[in-house]
C-alpha cells in the first residue's frame, strides 16, 4: 500500500514571502495526485490534481501554484503568501485498481502572519 | 452550491450504543461515496466506501447505508468506542476524464463518544 510524505509539519511565514510544500509518494507508480486545503471549520477544498508528470490542473484561482516534477514528487508552490492562505494543506494519491479512493497524507499546518 | 452536505456538525454518544452519521447530496453524476475519519492535526484516514450499484457495505463495527433515490447516506458504528471520536468525512466521488475522480467532501461532524 502507498505511504504519504509530506513536510514540513508545521510552517509559520510572514505575509509576502515565498512557499514551498512537498509531498512525495512511496508503494505506488503512475499515481493520480491531489492539493486540498482545510481551512479552519471548514471541509477540504479541492485545490490542484495531477494525473502524471507536468499535468496540473488546477480547481479554484488563488494565489498558488502546483508542479509535479516526478511521478510521485507534488509540490505546492506560492511566490508571495497572504494572510487568507493560512490552512492546513493535504496531500492525497489514488492509484491502481481502486482510483475512486485517495489516501491522504499527515498535512502541513501553515500559519501566515 | 454545496453539494456534500453533512448537517450535524457535531453527535455525542455514549459507549456501546450506536452512532449514526449522516450525509446528503444533490449532484446525481456521483457514483462512489466515501467516508474519511480525521483528528486533530492528522491527514484523513479512509474508512469505508460504497459504490452507487450498492445500497449497503460492511466492514467490521462500520456500515454505510446509500439511498440513491433520497440522495442520502449514512454510516453506522456499532458498538462505539471512545477511540472513534473524530471528525468524520461524507465524500462523494465523480469521474473527471480518464483516471481521474474528483472528490466533493462535506464539512465534517465531530463524534464524541462518551465512556
Amino acid at each position: 500500500s502507498q505511504t504519504i510524505h509530506q513536510w514540513p509539519a508545521t510552517l509559520v511565514q510572514p505575509v509576502g514571502s515565498p512557499l514551498s510544500l512537498e509531498c512525495t509518494v512511496e508503494g505506488t507508480s503512475n499515481p493520480n495526485l491531489y492539493w486540498y486545503r482545510q481551512a479552519a471549520g471548514r471541509g477540504l477544498q479541492l485545490l490542484f490534481y495531477s494525473v502524471g508528470i507536468g499535468q496540473i490542473s488546477s480547481e479554484v484561482p488563488q494565489n498558488l501554484s502546483a508542479s509535479r516534477p516526478q511521478d510521485r514528487q507534488f509540490i505546492l508552490s506560492s511566490k508571495k503568501l497572504l494572510l487568507s492562505d493560512s490552512g492546513f494543506y493535504l496531500c492525497a494519491c489514488s492509484a491502481g485498481g481502486q482510483q475512486e479512493t485517495q489516501y491522504f497524507g499527515p498535512g502541513t499546518r501553515l500559519l501566515v502572519l | 452550491d454545496q453539494q456534500v452536505k453533512q448537517n450535524s456538525p457535531s453527535l455525542s454518544v455514549q459507549e456501546g450504543r450506536i452512532s449514526i452519521l449522516n450525509c446528503d447530496y444533490t449532484n446525481s453524476m456521483f457514483d462512489y461515496f466515501l467516508w474519511y475519519k480525521k483528528y486533530p492535526a492528522e491527514g484523513p484516514t479512509f474508512l469505508i466506501s460504497i459504490s452507487s450499484i450498492k445500497d449497503k457495505n460492511e466492514d467490521g463495527r462500520f456500515t454505510v447505508f446509500l439511498n440513491k433515490s433520497a440522495k442520502h447516506l449514512s454510516l453506522h458504528i456499532v458498538p462505539s468506542q471512545p477511540g472513534d471520536s473524530a471528525v468524520y468525512f461524507c465524500a462523494a466521488s465523480e469521474r473527471s476524464g480518464g483516471s481521474n475522480y474528483k472528490l466533493t467532501f462535506g464539512k465534517g461532524t465531530l463524534l464524541t463518544v462518551n465512556p
